[in-house]
Formats: C-alpha cells, structure tokens, sequence
C-alpha cells in the first residue's frame, strides 16, 4: 500500500514563526501536492511538484514555499505564520505517467497559529 | 467558473438503510469525476472514478452514477453501516493532471 507521512498530526505556532510541514512517500511517485482544508470549502491547492526540485503555484500559494530537494519528500513552508493560516494541511502524491491515477493522501497535519 | 457542489452538506441515516450522495459539476473541458471518502482524522482515500464514457460503477455497497449530460453524479451506498460515517467529498478533473475541481464534502453519520 502507498504510505504518505507527514511528519506532524498537531501544530500549534505563534505569529511571525516560521513552520515547516515535512510530508514523506514511499511509492516513487513522480507528483506531490499540498493542500489546505477548511471547514465548508473544498480542498485548495497550494502548491505542487511533479519532479525533484520542480513546483508550480496552485490557487492560494501566498504565504507558503515548498522545498523537494528528492523524489520522496516534499515540505510546505510557512515563512511568517498568521492567524489566517490555522488550518488542517493536507499531503497527496501521485504517478504522472498513469491516466486517472488516484491522489493518495496524509492523514493531515493540524495547524493553530496563535 | 468552474465548480462542484455536493449536496446535502450532512445527512444523519440509521444503520441498514440506503442513501444517496449527490455532486454537481460545471467543469470544462471535462475529463473524469472521483469519490473520496475521508474518516475523521484520516486523509481521503479513493472510492471510484467515473470516466466521461461511463455511467454506474459499483465497489462493494457503493454504487456511483455519472450523467455527463446533465453533469450530475451521485454515490449510493446500500445497507449502511456504522463505519461508513464519514466525509464523502467529489473532485472533477479538467484536461489537466493537476487541475482538480473539489467539492466542500458530504457529512454522513450512521446511527445505530
């Protein structure tokens, strides 16, 4: 079975600190993506790899950077927390050479910035 | 704009008993529409995914509709049971691998 890791269930970070979320996946997938999930919203993106040390911005990326220095990693870096980024954070990995390949996700990391 | 919208937001169903998930989509151009189900605490897992060309696929007591026409799909679960309370939550693919149009989710609990 795929396993996505991500480092952290719970959060809990003041204003201005910067925050790291690591997310690990064993699969060998090519694709990596992170999101944020909000009570009544769908899933946003934020941002997302389909190769080492490549990303590309999803719909709400202000506020965030990513790093995947390799294949199986991929971090979401909060540069200076605010309260608007308290959050449930959600990692998904993927193949990209397989048509109507499923998202396989993390169970999450829950963050409060206070 | 493209868009899902699930419908209804929750729904409270006694244990054995059917219900049905509903999921409209304005996504263009339309590739493919998944059902996630996602436990409390947990990240979604794929249930089904239902391909422009296909109408009902069933997996086990989840049988999912997909009416391109009216660009409407529905999940139907039969003979509920308690560890199918869950968030159900549908995404449409557009004509890329990462344009992904998500649905806010379904809350269903199963009551004994």
């Amino acid at each position: 079975d795929v396993k996505v890791t991500q480092s952290s269930r719970y959060l809990v970070k003041r204003t201005g600190e910067k925050v790291f979320l690591e997310c690990v996946q064993d699969m060998d997938h090519e694709n990596m993506f992170w999101y944020r999930q909000d009570p009544g919203l769908g899933l946003r993106l934020i941002y997302f790899s389909y190769d080492v040390k490549m990303k590309e911005k999803g719909d709400i990326p202000e506020g965030y950077s990513v790093s995947r220095e390799k294949k199986e990693r991929f971090s979401l870096i909060l540069e200076s927390a605010s309260t608007n980024q308290t959050s449930m954070y959600l990692c998904a990995s993927s193949f990209s050479d397989r048509v109507n390949s499923p998202l396989h996700f993390g169970n999450g990391t829950r963050l409060t910035v206070t | 704009k493209n868009q899902v919208e699930q419908s209804p937001q929750s729904l409270i169903i006694l244990e054995g008993k059917n219900c049905t998930l509903q999921c409209n989509y304005t996504v263009s151009p339309f590739s493919n529409l998944r059902w996630y189900k996602q436990d409390t605490g947990r990240g979604p897992v794929s249930l089904t995914i239902m391909t422009f060309s296909e109408n009902t696929k069933s997996n086990g007591r989840y049988t999912a509709t997909l009416d391109a026409d009216t660009k409407q799909s529905s999940l139907h679960i039969t003979a509920s049971q308690l560890s199918d309370s869950a968030s159900y939550i549908c995404v449409a693919k557009g004509d890329s691998n990462y344009q992904l149009i998500w649905g806010a989710g379904t809350k269903l609990i199963i009551k004994p």
